[in-house]
């Protein structure tokens, strides 16, 4: 079963709203999880690193003021897309590692696909 | 900065044929190489993960290989089936553990 949970899995809402997207790992803790984009027919761009207890770290290009991050406990992290607008339009995916120094594959989520009016 | 290309960017074969998806990567300091799947409006699926000392994986119908020195991995799938068809991506993942994604290929298997 999944591993780690993205909730909501489809949100619609007018221009100017703010949406939070919800990453949990359910059955492990993660002190770090990624946050990806992913436009129509493109690939997944890394937007953010989560960090528990800490700052996010950002790539180049994104707007830290536009896109908040929360890692607030070992198995959540949000992420808020403040004052959307149709250019936000896209879908959403996390991840994170079980074990973070281990060779292992990470865990994605299901993705939240995000549509501004 | 690591950067990832994927080639065909779309190819439809008929049911039952061997095909190779390519991958090809810039920097050759990856910590391991990956093959995920995603179909339509969906999330991924891992396939297979190459480490970086490793040549090559197996799973099922799916062999993954992984050259380093020539930047280059590719992903073959045995008699394919109409239910292999979506979108593969590969990723590279750098010693920070985040992922570097290509463009993807989309398969489509004709019945």
């Amino acid at each position: 079963g999944a591993v780690v949970s993205q909730h909501p899995s489809w949100v619609i809402c007018k221009s100017g709203t703010s949406v939070k997207i919800e990453c949990r790992s359910l059955d492990f803790q993660a002190t770090t999880m990624f946050w990806y984009r992913q436009f129509p027919k493109q690939s997944l761009m890394l937007m953010a690193t989560s960090n528990e207890g800490s700052k996010a770290t950002y790539e180049q290009g994104v707007e830290k003021d536009k896109f908040l991050i929360n890692h607030a406990s070992l198995t959540l992290s949000t992420l808020t897309v403040t004052s959307a607008h149709p250019e936000d339009s896209s879908f959403y995916i996390c991840s994170a590692y079980r074990d973070y120094l281990s060779n292992q594959p990470q865990h994605f989520g299901d993705g939240t696909r995000l549509s501004i009016l | 900065k690591q950067e990832v290309t994927q080639i065909p960017a779309a190819l439809s074969v008929p049911e039952g044929e061997n095909l190779v998806l390519n991958c090809s990567f810039t920097d050759s300091a990856i910590y391991n190489l990956q093959w995920f799947r995603q179909d339509p409006g969906k999330g991924l699926t891992s396939l297979l993960l190459i480490q970086s000392s490793q040549r090559e994986q197996t799973s099922g119908r799916l062999n993954a290989s992984l050259d380093k020195s020539s930047g280059r991995s590719t992903l073959y799938i045995a008699a394919s089936q109409p239910g292999d068809s979506a979108t593969y991506l590969c990723a590279g993942t750098s010693s920070a553990r985040q992922l570097t994604f290509g463009s993807g290929t989309q398969l489509t298997v004709l019945p």
